[in-house]
């Protein structure tokens, strides 16, 4: 079965640097998405793109973030000035188009600033 | 605001047994209403998407239901085996929020031998 895969698993980073984390969407979708998961609390909507342009985020994601399909099959998010309490687990998920679709995840990127 | 809140926030249970998880939402106007399965240390598989329309919706032993009235829905899960320990999710989309999904706190179940 198709998956979403993302690299890195662990990602380690100063404060204040440049991240960038990396998702390979399942090959047929058209919408991919970023999640985040503070440790311990729920899991939030950061962005959604189609067609090569964003349709949805929310209040977390601000000027620091931003996310790219830099060819036919990455997807990426990019932090960059990142803080500490940017550490968490980011997830990567992609679904075909349709609001009744379902999103399917990658086991996600866990982020530690330090 | 958005909100998905599920109960009980953590519940064991021995193998072969029967169990139910709760979820009430306040997200307006609702769209859809899904339920995920997360292993630790994995992302979240969909298990169940359910519309306005639909009061219940089965995938293998795990059954939903919907009560668009009260907000309400519960994720049945029959004859539970040990690989059914993980985090349960349940995700409400608002109709007016396109692809963006609200996320419950999760129900952990632990399944005992």
């Amino acid at each position: 079965e198709p998956e979403v895969t993302q690299t890195p698993s662990h990602q380690v980073t100063q404060m204040g640097q440049e991240v960038i984390l990396r998702c390979v969407p399942i090959s047929n979708h058209l919408y991919f998405y970023w999640y985040r998961q503070i440790l311990g609390q729920k899991v939030e909507f950061l962005v959604s793109f189609y067609n090569n342009e964003i349709s949805e985020k929310s209040e977390i994601f601000d000027d620091q973030f931003s996310v790219e399909r830099p060819d036919g099959s990455n997807f990426t998010l990019k932090i960059r000035s990142t803080k500490l309490e940017d550490s968490a687990m980011y997830f990567c998920a992609s679904s075909e188009v349709g609001m009744y679709q379902p999103q399917h995840f990658g086991d996600g990127t866990r982020l530690s600033i330090l | 605001k958005n909100q998905v809140e599920q109960s009980p926030q953590s519940l064991i249970i021995l193998e072969g047994k029967n169990c139910t998880l709760q979820c009430n939402y306040t997200v307006s106007p609702f769209s859809n209403l899904r339920w995920y399965k997360q292993d630790t240390g994995r992302g979240p598989v969909s298990l169940t998407i359910m519309t306005f329309s639909e009061n219940t919706k089965s995938n293998g032993r795990y059954t939903a239901t919907l009560d668009a009235d009260t907000k309400q829905s519960s994720l049945h899960i029959t004859a539970s085996q040990l690989s059914d320990s993980a985090s349960y999710i349940c995700v409400v989309s608002a109709r007016n929020a396109g692809n963006m999904l609200t996320f419950g706190g999760g129900t952990r179940l632990m399944v005992k031998p």
